[in-house]
């Protein structure tokens, strides 16, 4: 079955960098848009990036365009987000999702929790 | 970027009932317009893709309309597990963009 575990959250101070990862399992990592969503304390969801099945393109939500990179590993199964700069309005839990047809979130990992605080 | 508004913020009902659920868009995204479940504590769960499609173990008594600008999440027969909130979220264009969401509460 369709497995996303997502790890490297944690509190960071505001201007640090952190990096997440999601582990996949149960698909052909390499034939799927993989995602990242956002949500932050009590809040709704936003999404925040996207790459390609072939890595080949990716697109940010404007509020992280700059400072966040997203990036993939088929060789490891692996989706990552760089995050620099971070800002306490990124602090979120954040959700790795594949993509079914098109962008929709076929399937959503648990989500790890980014607090970016001094 | 395309604005989703949701409507009610809020439903209260009692088991059994038919709940409708609102998702406008402020611009239209054609049929690309998918419909999601979280739970407290919870990943969201994809219900609808497409406007009308559902997910896979998707139970019937979920179904989606609309095309355009106008789009509705109707459960025919509310049942207790149902309890959550419930958001839209369209793909026709860049950035893709979640509406404020609906929760759902049992009378």
């Amino acid at each position: 079955q369709v497995q996303l575990v997502e790890s490297g959250g944690g509190v960071v101070q505001p201007g640090r960098s952190l990096r997440l990862s999601c582990a996949a399992s149960g698909f052909t990592f390499g034939s799927f848009g993989m995602h990242w969503v956002r949500q932050a304390p009590g809040k709704g969801l936003e999404w925040v990036a996207v790459i390609s099945f072939d890595g080949s393109k990716k697109f940010y939500a404007d509020s992280v365009k700059g400072r966040f990179t997203i990036s993939r590993d088929s060789s490891r199964n692996t989706l990552y987000l760089q995050m620099n700069s971070l800002r306490a309005e990124d602090t979120a839990v954040y959700y790795c999702a594949k993509e079914l047809t098109g962008s929709n979130f076929h399937y959503w990992g648990q989500g790890t929790l980014v607090t970016v605080s001094s | 970027e395309i604005v989703l508004t949701q409507s009610p913020a809020t439903l209260s009902l009692s088991p059994g009932e038919r709940a409708t659920l609102s998702c406008r868009a402020s611009q239209s995204v054609s049929g690309y317009l998918a419909w999601y479940q979280q739970k407290p504590g919870q990943a969201p769960r994809l219900l609808i893709y497409d406007a009308f499609n559902r997910a896979t173990g998707i139970p019937a008594r979920f179904s989606g309309s609309g095309s355009g600008t106008d789009f509705t999440l109707t459960i025919s027969s509310l049942e207790p597990e149902d309890i959550a909130v419930y958001y839209c979220q369209q793909r026709n264009s860049w950035p893709l963009t979640f509406g404020g969401g609906t929760k759902v509460e049992i009378k």
